[in-house]
């Protein structure tokens, strides 16, 4: 199993641009989230995915959409890119299982520059 | 969800044992002790968790006291590769908030394992 894949993971914006960060699990899992972290800090949580065509927004959403049409990916856009989204954004996913203990399986990262 | 603290940054010599300590006075019968760590650039990488009894998997041991107010994180025999920074955090077994079980990140404590 690849995991967590994510793509690309580097990406340098021009202000105003737009782009999609892609996000894919081949682990079956219903749970997916987006995180961003800025240098030196912790994750903070943009939107999460209970399962294919449901979403919703966490912690710092603002300037950030999602989509979930199948289990396996769960894209998020940028829609007019701001110097503020630059950030390191990670992907992960986590299986339902009973309690929601699983562990969540995170992906290597984008890297976003927005000059 | 219950916050936690932890120090900033500590040090261990290779071969020895991390004891990592991790401070949630605050926390409620309903909640998880869970441990990540992020080696640098990479991804969270997941660890170990527990509610109220002591847990060891091949990678760690936790410590989690009576009160449940603080836990230890303990690597037996650590290495050059688990200079990290490591994450504790507690969250609800059944989520409270619509936030689909995820993690609250803190800054972590920054662990430097010596030669």
């Amino acid at each position: 199993n690849a995991g967590v894949t994510q793509t690309p993971k580097f990406r340098i914006l021009k202000i105003g641009q737009s782009m999609t960060l892609q996000c894919t699990q081949d682990m079956n899992h219903n749970y997916m989230y987006w995180y961003r972290q800025d240098p030196g800090m912790g994750l903070k949580l943009i939107y999460y995915s209970v399962g294919a065509g449901i979403t919703d927004k966490g912690e710092v959403p603002n300037g950030y959409n999602v989509s979930r049409s199948t289990t396996e990916d769960f894209p998020l856009r940028l829609e007019l890119a701001a110097p503020s989204q630059t950030s390191v954004y990670f992907c992960a996913s986590k299986s339902r299982g009973r309690e929601g203990n699983q562990p969540q399986h995170f992906g290597d990262g984008t890297r976003l520059s927005i000059l | 969800d219950a916050k936690t603290t932890q120090p900033p940054s500590m040090d261990c010599a290779e071969g020895r044992a991390a004891n990592l300590p991790c401070n949630h006075s605050t926390i409620s019968g309903n909640e998880y002790v869970y441990w990540y760590r992020q080696i640098h650039s990479q991804g969270p990488q997941y660890i170990i968790h527990g509610l109220k009894n002591n847990e060891t998997n091949e990678m760690a041991s936790l410590i989690i006291t009576e009160d449940r107010k603080s836990s230890t994180l303990i690597l037996p025999h650590a290495t050059l590769r688990d200079t990290a920074v490591y994450y504790c955090i507690v969250r609800p077994r059944i989520p409270n908030s619509n936030s689909g079980y995820a993690l609250n990140f803190g800054k972590g404590t920054s662990l430097l394992v010596t030669p």
